[in-house]
């Protein structure tokens, strides 16, 4: 079992619609999460990032964590064309222990307009 | 935010040889992270380098396929070495920041490797 999982889609929605992405992970150690976006042939651009259970706000971009099922969330609202990428999840253990992320396999999202 | 940089952007090599990929940051750090991103797969982590200090490698990867040189603190470089092709894949550097401090990282643009 990978220790993160995420919905490969792909995932095609008409401009407006609210997008749901979702990644669950297994090991409890992981503290810290985060939504990298990635275009076509472009490294990973981080989006959102949080240490804790619950919402974070930031433009039409909401990142949702529950660490009691160990399951994490990005709604994008008022979808674009220009959101069509790959969203990567992304997370890590606490600080002072390996600092590299762990990643899922990343989500293709299309907006059509 | 810092700004990275890697050269080549692509490169389509013959199987057996090797190629050495630059990272380049516009500021100072201190640990740098290269990536492989297989086609339709995650990233995975190959290397953290320090510099001044030997990298440390990930389970699954080696230092005589992939040595990595870190002679500053805003430089870094890859080899692929041997490459056979099963090596083609988007390699990433990345260094700690971001709006997250040292808890999240930004990544450069990638290589693209093709071997055939």
């Amino acid at each position: 079992q990978k220790e993160v999982e995420q919905d490969p889609g792909p995932l095609s929605v008409p401009e407006g619609a609210i997008v749901s992405l979702n990644c669950t992970y297994s090991n409890s150690a992981f503290q810290y999460f985060m939504w990298y976006r990635q275009y076509s042939r472009k490294g990973p651009e981080l989006l959102m990032y949080t240490y804790s259970s619950g919402n974070k706000e930031d433009g039409r971009f909401t990142a949702q964590v529950d660490k009691s099922s160990k399951y994490i969330s990005l709604f994008i609202r008022d979808s674009q064309p220009s959101d069509s990428a790959t969203y990567l999840c992304a997370m890590r253990a606490l600080p002072g222990s390996a600092r590299q992320l762990t990643f899922g396999s990343g989500t293709q999202l299309t907006v059509l307009p | 935010s810092a700004v990275i940089s890697q050269k080549p952007s692509r490169d389509i090599c013959q199987r057996g040889t090797s190629l050495t990929i630059q990272c380049q940051v516009d500021s100072q750090v201190t640990m740098m992270f290269w990536y492989r991103q297989q086609p339709g797969q995650s990233l995975t982590l190959i290397a953290t380098a320090n510099q001044g200090s030997e990298a440390t490698y990930e389970s699954g990867f080696v230092i005589d396929k992939f040595p990595i040189s870190r002679p500053n603190l805003t430089f870094s470089t890859l080899t692929v070495s041997n490459m056979s092709p099963e090596d083609s894949s988007i390699y990433l550097c990345s260094v700690e920041g971001g709006r997250g401090g040292t808890d999240t990282q930004y990544f450069g643009p990638g290589t693209r490797l093709t071997v055939l």
